[in-house]
Order: structure tokens, then sequence, then C-alpha cells
């Protein structure tokens, strides 16, 4: 069973500072990595998704993913304190039909001081 | 443009008591709709899934149940909540096997 822890817990951060969270996975061969972000109490959006070893940008968010070392990486440029929230890791399975289930890690919970 | 709504917002229910939520998504045909559960302090956990309407198909047994009885609304349900259903819980869809899952806002299901 798919694994996915992230570190760190928490992160805080001065706004315009780069913020970087680490996503491991248990599963080498599942295929969809994607990062998401909760604000308190709404629901997800999600931010930037990737299939393939190397880097993914979508805006200011940029993943990277390595798949020999089981890890996913989001890295934030010039955070706003609007992007203060909790960031979580998705995986899912390499066979994406309807049923495949997203397993998330515990989630970051990232805080961008003025 | 697609939207997603859940209801309600929030519920502050006892122990033994019924529960309904539901989701209605507008602007899609056929989705693939999700139900996951946030536990306080927890991680996401798929519940359940719908490919079509009247098809539900359960990942979790938390002592819940979900409907489809339309193309568009998906329902989450009990006849007797459990103080363990506390938690959040959030509805989803896509468009068949696309990659992008879409979250409605949630609903926090308090039980007492």
């Amino acid at each position: 069973q798919q694994k996915v822890q992230q570190s760190p817990e928490s992160l805080t951060v001065s706004e315009g500072a780069m913020a970087s969270l680490n996503c491991t996975f248990s599963d080498g061969t599942s295929d969809n990595f994607r990062w998401y972000r909760q604000h308190s109490g709404k629901g997800l959006e999600m931010l930037v998704s990737i299939f393939s070893d190397g880097e993914k940008e979508e805006g200011r968010f940029t993943a990277h993913l390595n798949r020999a070392s089981l890890h996913v990486s989001l890295h934030i440029r010039e955070p706003q304190p609007s992007d203060s929230a909790v960031y979580l890791c998705a995986v899912s399975p390499m066979n994406n039909n309807a049923g495949a289930k997203l397993t998330f890690g515990g989630g970051t919970r990232l805080t961008v001081r003025p | 443009a697609q939207t997603i709504h859940q209801w309600p917002v929030a519920e502050i229910k006892a122990v033994g008591s019924p529960l309904s939520l539901g989701c209605t998504i507008k602007g899609k045909s056929s989705p693939n709709l999700y139900w996951y559960w946030q536990a306080t302090g927890g991680t996401l956990q798929q519940l359940f899934y719908s490919i079509t309407v009247g098809q539900v198909e359960s990942v979790v047994q938390l002592n819940l149940s979900a409907s489809r009885p339309k193309d568009d609304q998906f329902i989450l349900s009990t006849e007797k909540l459990l103080l363990s259903h506390s938690g959040f819980y959030l509805c989803a869809w896509r468009a068949g096997s696309a990659e992008t899952l879409y979250f409605g806002s949630g609903t926090r299901l308090t039980v007492l």
C-alpha cells in the first residue's frame, strides 16, 4: 500500500523567500504526483501535477520529481502571506482509472510572514 | 465552466442521529464523483467513487453510505452517526481518466 510522507510538518518563511516542501512515497511505480493546497476550512486547490522525472512549473509553483529517490518536492517562488495554507502531496497509481485512489500525505502547514 | 457545490457548509449533530451531505456538479455531464474524508489532524481518505448514476463503489468502510441519484448529484449519508465520523468531508469530480480532480469547498461535521 502506498505511503506518502511530507516534511516538514510546518514551515514559516518570510514574504519573498523561497519555500521548499518535501514529499516521499513508498511505491515507485506510481504515475501521477500532485500538489494541492488547502486554506483553512476550504476545499483543495490543485497547484501542479507531474508525471515524469524532472521539473514542472506552474506560475510561482515548481514541482520536482525524482522517482529513483522516491521524492517529489514543491518550491514556491516569492511566497505571499496569501499563500499561507496547508500543502498536500498526493500520489495516484499508474492505472489512473476511475477508481484510482489518490493517497495524500499529512500535509505541510506553510506560514508566510509579511 | 464547471462548478461543484457542497452542502451544508457545516453541521453539528448528535451521536446516533442521521446525516445527509450533498454535492452537485454543474457544467459537466457524466463526471466521475468522489467522497473524501479528513479526520481532525488526519490525512484525506477516499471513501466512495461513482462512475455513473446508480453505481457507487466503497473504498473505505466507515459505516457510511453513498448514492448517486442523478448524474450531477452525489449524496453521503448514514442513519446513525458515530463520534468517529467527525471531520471534514470533501466531494470531488473529474472527467473520466483525466488527471485533474476538482474539489468542493467541503462540509465540516462535528458529532457530539
